[in-house]
């Protein structure tokens, strides 16, 4: 079946500094990747959505400055939280999606800035 | 209004139960609905999809999709404690590049 691979699994970073998460594709092409965020006790928000080549589209209220989205192979994307601060704490999820694979979820990462 | 609509709970059943999740969207374009479960600290796993009007089986998980009411629900027969988890119900909007909106998802609880 498909895979979703998410790394890192868990990061702690201080503030003010970046952190980046990979999100690949193992045995498929994803046309499109979607970024989520969950704080808890809380749904997954998505946050942007990514075409391979093709710059993020981000949902109303997140900051594109902030949260950084390349797509730059249809395996591979990858979300940089610049300048990370506490509320940008959260569980980050990516999801790939491909025909005939429908939607994959990565496994996410748990990001505590402290 | 939200887009998808979800009961929070907790719902609690005894084992052997059947459990009912119900879910609404505002969104008639909505196509296609899925059903996850969540488990706390990791990431959702499809129970399973549903883009027909009616019931759809699949073991001892029933969605049932009703396009006209909005409304769509997961039934889970024989409840095990296994099964206890969040339940996360999204709807795909194909004219939104076919992106998947959650509900707040419901806290299931199955007591032995």
């Amino acid at each position: 079946g498909a895979v979703v691979s998410q790394h890192p699994s868990r990061v702690i970073c201080k503030s003010g500094t970046s952190v980046k998460i990979e999100c690949r594709s193992l045995d498929f092409q994803a046309t499109t990747m979607f970024w989520y965020r969950q704080f808890p006790k809380q749904s997954l928000m998505l946050m942007a959505t990514s075409n391979e080549g093709s710059k993020a589209t981000y949902e109303q209220g997140v900051e594109k400055d902030k949260f950084l989205i390349n797509h730059a192979s249809l395996t591979l994307s990858t979300l940089t939280v610049t300048s990370a601060h506490p509320e940008d704490s959260s569980f980050y999820i990516c999801s790939a999606r491909a025909v005939n694979y429908g939607y994959t979820f990565g496994s996410g990462t748990r990001l505590t800035v402290v | 209004q939200k887009e998808v609509e979800q009961n929070s709970g907790p719902l609690s059943v005894p084992e052997g139960a059947i459990a009912s999740l119900n879910c609404t969207y505002s969104d008639r374009g909505s196509q296609s609905f899925f059903w996850y479960r969540q488990y706390s600290g990791k990431s959702p796993e499809l129970i399973m999809f549903i883009y027909s009007n009616g019931d759809k089986e699949d073991g001892r998980f029933t969605a049932q999709l009703n396009k006209a009411s909005q409304y769509v629900s997961l039934l889970i027969r024989d409840s095990q404690p296994s099964d206890s988890a969040t339940y996360l119900c999204a709807s795909e909007l194909y004219n939104q590049g076919g992106k998947l909106i959650f509900g707040q998802g419901t806290e299931l609880s199955v007591k032995p």
